[in-house]
């Protein structure tokens, strides 16, 4: 019983790079959403998904794409990686658009912008 | 514009003892409240949640109160338990909005022998 898988869980890029971080869910869920976690700030919402196919701007989506082409997967892509985009990227899902189901998380991807 | 404010960065506990977190929340339109718990290189895990039309929820050792008057909630912990020791983020949520959280800054907990 997986949940949240995210891989991978440690990159390190240099600035301008880009890359791929890939979320998988084996919940069956709707709904995925991509948040970083910086030191002093919690967790921010990057991006999200209400369903395969169908993608939204979170608080902090500049420098971020996405893609959710099957229900279990959820794609965050970097462009061209900038240094202040090191952090803790973590990604999450849950059943229902009902605020009352608890996301479930992954163990998050650590990536460093050198 | 922090919507979800957890203003004590840490706490220390005496095993066996009560612990009391707190968290504040700007946005009325917040209809639904979460406590989740997260260790050192793990994801977040849910402890607990409240909906705004209650004031209490109980779940063994782990009770949520909600004050909508004063926009706070509190999570307290009895006893507390070394195993407790962990990052404590508080979140929220409006209704129709995606399920969408928004979290606090987060408060660490340590609770000593």
């Amino acid at each position: 019983n997986a949940g949240v898988t995210q891989t991978p869980k440690f990159r390190v890029l240099k600035t301008g790079q880009s890359m791929t971080l890939l979320c998988a869910q084996d919940m069956n869920h709707e709904y995925m959403y991509w948040y970083r976690q910086d030191p002093g700030m919690g967790l921010r919402l990057i991006h999200y998904s209400v369903g395969e196919g169908t993608t939204a701007k979170g608080e902090v989506p500049d420098g971020y794409n996405v893609s959710r082409l099957k229900k279990q997967n959820f794609l965050l892509g970097l462009e061209s990686a900038a240094p202040s985009q090191t952090s803790v990227y973590f990604c999450a899902s849950c059943w229902t658009r009902m605020s009352n189901q608890p996301q479930h998380f992954g163990d998050g991807t650590r990536l460093s912008i050198l | 514009d922090q919507q979800v404010k957890q203003n004590s960065p840490s706490l220390s506990v005496q095993e066996g003892r009560i612990s009391i977190l707190n968290c504040d929340y700007t946005n009325s339109m917040f209809d639904y409240f979460l406590w989740y718990k997260k260790y050192p290189a793990e994801g977040p895990t849910f402890l607990i949640s409240i909906s705004s039309i209650k004031d209490k929820n109980e779940d063994g050792r782990f009770t949520v109160f909600l004050n909508k008057s004063a926009k706070h909630l509190s999570l307290h912990i009895v006893p507390s338990q070394p195993g407790d020791s962990a990052v404590y983020f508080c979140a929220a949520s409006g209704s129709g909005t995606a399920s969408k959280l928004t979290f606090g800054t987060g408060t660490r907990l340590q609770v000593t022998l």
